[in-house]
This record gives C-alpha cells, sequence and structure tokens, in this order.
C-alpha cells in the first residue's frame, strides 16, 4: 500500500520567517495530496490541496508544491505569525473503486509540529 | 450546519468493556471514516463506508466494528476493549466526489485501564 514520509518531525521558526515541511510517497498512482492543520485538542482542518495535474498551488501565506517525477511535495508557509503553530499532516491518496464507486483513502504522513516564536 | 460531531469527548474503560463511539454528520455526505491518531504516529484509518448498508475495513480494523443504517451516523463499536485501543479517535465525512475534502470530527480520547 501507499507510505507516506513526512520531515521535519519538529520545527521551530521566527516569527516572520518561513516555514517549509516535505513529504514523500511511494505510489506513482496518487493523485490527490491534501495538507491538515490540527491545533491542540482539535481535529484535523484541510489547508490547502494539490492534484497530480497541477505542480503548484498558493493560497494567500500558504503554498504547495508537488513534484511527481521524484514522488515529493512540500507545504511552504511564508511570514509566519503565532497562530501558524499547530500539528501538520500531509495525506496522499489513490483513487479506489468500491461497488462501481469511486473512493479516495488517504494516507497520512506522522506530522510536523510546527512552532512560531513570537 | 453542525460538520461531523463525535460523543463521547472523553472516555474511560476498563479492560475487557465494550462501548461505541458516535458519529454524526448534517452534510449529506456519501462517505464516512473513522481513524485513530497515537503519538507521533499520525491517523490510522479503522473503517469507512461509501453509504448506507455499505462498509469496508481500513488499515487497523481489529478490535472494532461499525454500522452504517443511515447516511448521518457512523458508530464504532469496540468489543472487549484492550490497553492497545488506548487513543484518539476521529470521525470524518466527504463527499464522493468534487475533491472529496475529508472533514473531521473534534475527537473522542479513550482510554483503556
Amino acid at each position: 500500500g501507499e507510505n507516506v514520509e513526512q520531515h521535519p518531525s519538529t520545527l521551530s521558526v521566527q516569527e516572520g520567517d518561513s516555514a517549509v515541511i516535505k513529504c514523500t510517497y511511494s505510489d506513482s498512482a496518487s493523485n490527490y495530496f491534501p495538507w491538515y492543520k490540527q491545533e491542540l485538542g482539535k481535529g484535523p482542518q484541510l489547508i490547502i490541496d494539490i492534484r497530480s495535474n497541477v505542480g503548484e498551488k498558493k493560497d494567500q501565506r500558504i503554498a504547495v508544491t508537488l513534484n511527481k517525477t521524484a514522488k515529493h511535495f512540500s507545504l511552504h508557509i511564508t511570514e509566519t505569525q503565532p497562530e501558524d503553530s499547530a500539528v501538520y499532516f500531509c495525506a496522499a491518496s489513490i483513487s479506489r473503486r468500491y461497488s462501481g464507486a469511486g473512493s479516495y483513502q488517504l494516507t497520512f504522513g506522522k506530522g510536523t509540529k510546527l512552532s512560531v516564536i513570537p | 450546519n453542525a460538520g461531523v460531531t463525535q460523543t463521547p469527548k472523553f472516555r474511560i474503560l476498563k479492560i475487557g468493556q465494550s462501548m461505541t463511539l458516535q458519529c454524526a454528520q448534517d452534510m449529506n455526505h456519501n462517505y464516512m471514516y473513522w481513524y485513530r491518531q497515537d503519538p507521533g504516529m499520525g491517523l490510522k484509518l479503522i473503517y469507512y463506508s461509501v453509504g448506507a448498508g455499505i462498509t469496508d475495513k481500513g488499515e487497523v480494523p481489529n478490535g472494532y466494528n461499525v454500522s452504517r443504517s443511515t447516511t448521518e451516523y457512523f458508530p464504532l463499536r469496540l468489543e472487549l476493549a484492550a490497553p492497545s485501543q488506548t487513543s484518539v479517535y476521529f470521525c470524518a465525512s466527504s463527499y464522493l466526489s468534487s475533491g472529496n475534502t475529508i472533514y473531521f470530527g473534534e475527537g473522542s480520547w479513550l482510554t483503556v485501564v
């Protein structure tokens, strides 16, 4: 099955600096790559995603890049703020078929704890 | 919309006891999921459902059971609780298509002693 590796496991940056989190995946059939942010005591929340037909996607201070040849994708957060402190998870999915319907099952990385120091 | 609602938030079980984690979503999503999250291990899929009456095993199904009698509800049953089932459990849901963004509940913290 799919295997997703995520690095680093912890990351500390000064407020205003950039943060980069990297993930690799094993199955070349994966075609959907979301990133989730989990605040303390909360469930994960989608912050950005990218599909295999796109190399980069931006949403304000957040961007994700995808290199399908190398099978890796990265999350970039610019101008970090204290409220960016959280655990970030990458994930990869392959479209599966079940009873004739399409299905996306996510395989998650182990998470990166980002701390933004004021 | 309340989104995905899980109950209880916290629970302590004794070894061998059974319990059901409740999950409801009001977004009319076809797909529902149960994940467990252990420290430093990310999220592992326990069971999922593509619609009412249809369920399937995920990566770590042993010791759990699910049912999906309606679109809205997807309870997770723990039979004969074991310390290895101490974890945080997340229910989630998504549409069949349109990007398949998965929406998570707030989590249920379960301790088996």
